[in-house]
């Protein structure tokens, strides 16, 4: 199985600096690391992905980095804005899958204060 | 984007008692998930579904659940009987294809077994 450890749990950043989560897994065979935010009450939902052929990805204001050897991702936001608090949960899959299971962190919840 | 449709929304039930959750995944998609979350804890996976069959079930997935998605109709998530411990957020998710696709989260069905 695959096992996934996220940190912070929380994690408090003015408005307009950075936030950076930090990931590691054991499985050295997933290749495939999606990032979800989930507000209250609703579903998870996607922001950013990035395989194992990538060491890093961005889009709007988010970065993702991947070291496969430390078995190691992150997820930047610059320029943080009160919209972006919410709970941001990682995740892993593939290696010897067949199916896309994915194995989360346990959750950073973000608050972003003015 | 995609939409995962679940119903119930929630539903408060008896312990003992049978519920069945409802998930209507995204049309085209192949592959059928589902998620127990507890209140401020990651999801964990349950078990997924492809081809009219359960590919993979985690040890979350206790005797009393069962899948299924007759022709054309819900894919299914049934516990019976239920426990108070089966209180929960239940995800279904769906994705095109296997493993390193993007799962797509339904808005969840909060579960709450007295």
């Amino acid at each position: 199985g695959e096992q996934v450890e996220q940190l912070p749990s929380i994690l408090r950043v003015q408005e307009g600096s950075s936030a950076s989560i930090n990931c590691t897994y054991e499985n050295s065979a997933s290749n495939y690391f999606p990032w979800y935010k989930q507000e209250p009450g609703e579903n998870p939902k996607l922001i950013i992905d990035i395989r194992s052929n990538m060491e890093r990805k961005q889009t709007q204001g988010l970065i993702v980095l991947l070291d496969k050897k430390a078995k190691r991702f992150s997820l930047h936001i610059t320029d943080t804005q009160p919209g972006d608090s919410a709970m941001y949960f990682c995740a892993a899959s593939g290696g010897t899958q067949v199916v896309g299971q994915l194995t989360f962190g346990r959750g950073t919840r973000l608050q972003v204060y003015a | 984007g995609p939409k995962v449709l679940q119903i119930p929304s929630h539903q408060i039930i008896d312990m003992g008692q049978m519920v069945t959750l409802n998930c209507d995944p995204v049309s085209n998609h192949l592959y059928f998930y589902w998620y127990k979350q507890i209140l401020g804890q990651q999801m964990e996976f349950l078990v997924n579904f492809y081809n009219g069959k359960v590919m993979e079930k985690s040890k979350l997935f206790k005797d009393q659940f069962s899948v299924e998605r007759p022709d054309g109709s819900y894919f299914t998530l049934k516990i019976q009987p239920t426990a108070l411990e089966d209180s929960a957020v239940y995800f279904c998710a769906s994705s095109l294809a296997g493993a390193g696709n993007t799962l797509y989260f339904g808005e969840g069905s909060r579960l709450i077994v007295v």
